[in-house]
């Protein structure tokens, strides 16, 4: 079965500063995608960035970069220079026959 | 920049009742999908349909839920005889599989309250 782990409930940061979301997964399949969404409080899912399992560099989305270790099956999410519009829950996504395993969300709040 | 629309945002129906909820995926994309969140859980498949007929189901889509794409535009979720615990945050989502695009944009979600 395909798994998706956030173990972080909740994280806060302070305004400008650095904070990392942890994500761990599952899945025998060697080629897939991982996915972060951002959930702000309207409730919708806008998608944060993306990473491509066979691709070994980490992708990178202007404040946003992700941490990928396949062989640990790691994906953390790196917010640089918090800003308070980036208060939301954040999910970890993995792609698995042509849906959308997601885990159970991590709430940041980002403080002044 | 084009995007999946859901019309109601909101719906309130009784215990029992028959609901339609409806979405309009982006015009080129060719798989469709609907996600459910029970408030303050997890984001979890229902469906995927692909070329007019479901691909895929989860246990959650049980014979209570349909899906239907009556035009080439409108895609929508109906449940019957709706339970207290249907009520949800569902999604709409869709994809453009042609290329290396390849992830499923959402919609804004339809909040349906069973009462």
């Amino acid at each position: 079965a395909q798994t998706v782990t956030q173990s972080q409930p909740e994280m806060s940061v302070q305004e400008a500063e650095t904070v990392t979301l942890s994500c761990t997964y599952d899945t025998s399949e060697s080629n897939y995608y991982l996915f972060w969404y951002k959930q702000p409080p309207s409730r919708q899912m806008i998608l944060v960035i993306r990473q491509e399992a066979y691709k070994q560099q980490n992708a990178t989305e202007n404040r946003f970069s992700v941490n990928f270790q396949k062989a640990a099956k790691s994906f953390s999410l790196k917010i640089s220079d918090s800003q308070l519009g980036d208060t939301a829950m954040y999910f970890c996504a993995l792609e698995y026959g042509n849906k959308l395993v997601f885990g159970a969300g991590t709430i940041l709040r980002v403080k002044s | 920049e084009p995007e999946v629309t859901q019309t109601p945002s909101h719906q309130v129906t009784q215990m029992g009742q028959e609901v339609i909820l409806r979405c309009v995926p982006i015009s080129n994309h060719l798989y469709f999908y609907w996600y459910r969140q029970i408030l303050g859980q997890k984001v979890e498949f229902l469906v995927s349909f692909y070329n007019n007929e479901i691909s895929e189901k989860s246990e959650i889509f049980d014979d209570r839920f349909s899906v239907e794409r009556p035009d080439g535009s409108n895609f929508t979720l109906k449940i019957r005889s709706t339970k207290l615990e249907d009520s949800a945050m569902y999604f709409c989502a869709s994809r453009n599989i042609a290329g290396v695009i390849n992830e499923q944009f959402f919609g804004p979600g339809t909040r349906l309250t069973v009462l």
